[in-house]
């Protein structure tokens, strides 16, 4: 039940885009995205959900493909503050489950 | 604003003593949730809170585990008694409404069981 999320690691350069992918075999109703940097805690992104509502967070964006159960967050012309690992997080129809993905681990280098 | 508050912030203990874990909500938030965070097995759910009532507490690894939350600004999580497998980075998050909306993290507790 926990969202498989591709790749695990991704190395850039400043400027490069970068594409992180978040898919699950369960019916989603809502996609979270968290970054965390290294000591510190999750920290909220963006939340995608089911009907097309979507909420954002500065120069990243994100899709949320319903019929397939995948979500994809987007990061363009990468800043060195984009390094940490993102998570996403996914919640069941009843919002009484969540689940976090295994998260995807971002270097982005000068 | 104040945000999570957890505490302790570094807990080391020895094998078999009992553990609390702390954590005070963002006031006026109704819904919290405990995350244990390691590195083999990433970020995980262990009990999810609902206007004080757990929700969902399947992901509470075994009877060592227990969680409570007599009102809306506390809950604590208990170890008793403690393993070194236990050893982990323990989050605190809340939000308004359900576990579909965004969830603000408190700073974590790192537990080192000897």
């Amino acid at each position: 039940q926990q969202p498989v999320q591709s790749p695990q690691a991704v190395i850039l350069r400043e400027g490069e885009d970068a594409v992180i992918n978040c898919s699950s075999s369960k019916a989603l109703y809502s996609v979270h995205w968290y970054r965390q940097k290294h000591g510190e805690a999750p920290v909220f992104l963006m939340i995608l959900l089911k009907g097309g509502e979507q909420k954002g967070h500065e120069k990243i964006s994100a899709s949320f493909n319903e019929k397939k159960q995948q979500s994809s967050l987007y990061l363009t012309a990468s800043q060195l503050s984009y390094s940490g690992t993102y998570f996403c997080g996914t919640a069941a129809y009843n919002f009484n489950k969540f689940y976090f993905g295994s998260g995807t681990k971002l270097n982005v280098k000068p | 604003d104040a945000g999570v508050i957890q505490s302790p912030r570094h807990e080391v203990t020895e094998m078999g003593q009992e553990v609390t874990l702390r954590c005070k909500p963002i006031s006026g938030h109704n819904s919290l949730f405990w995350y244990r965070q390691t590195m083999m097995r990433g970020l995980e759910l262990l009990i999810y809170f609902n206007n004080n009532v757990p929700i969902d507490d399947s992901g509470m690894p075994e009877d060592r585990f227990s969680a409570k939350m007599p009102n809306a600004s506390f809950s604590t999580l208990k170890i008793q008694p403690s393993e070194p497998r236990d050893s982990a980075v323990y989050f605190c998050a809340s939000t308004v409404g359900s576990a579909g909306n965004e969830q603000f993290f408190g700073p974590g507790t790192r537990l080192t069981v000897l």
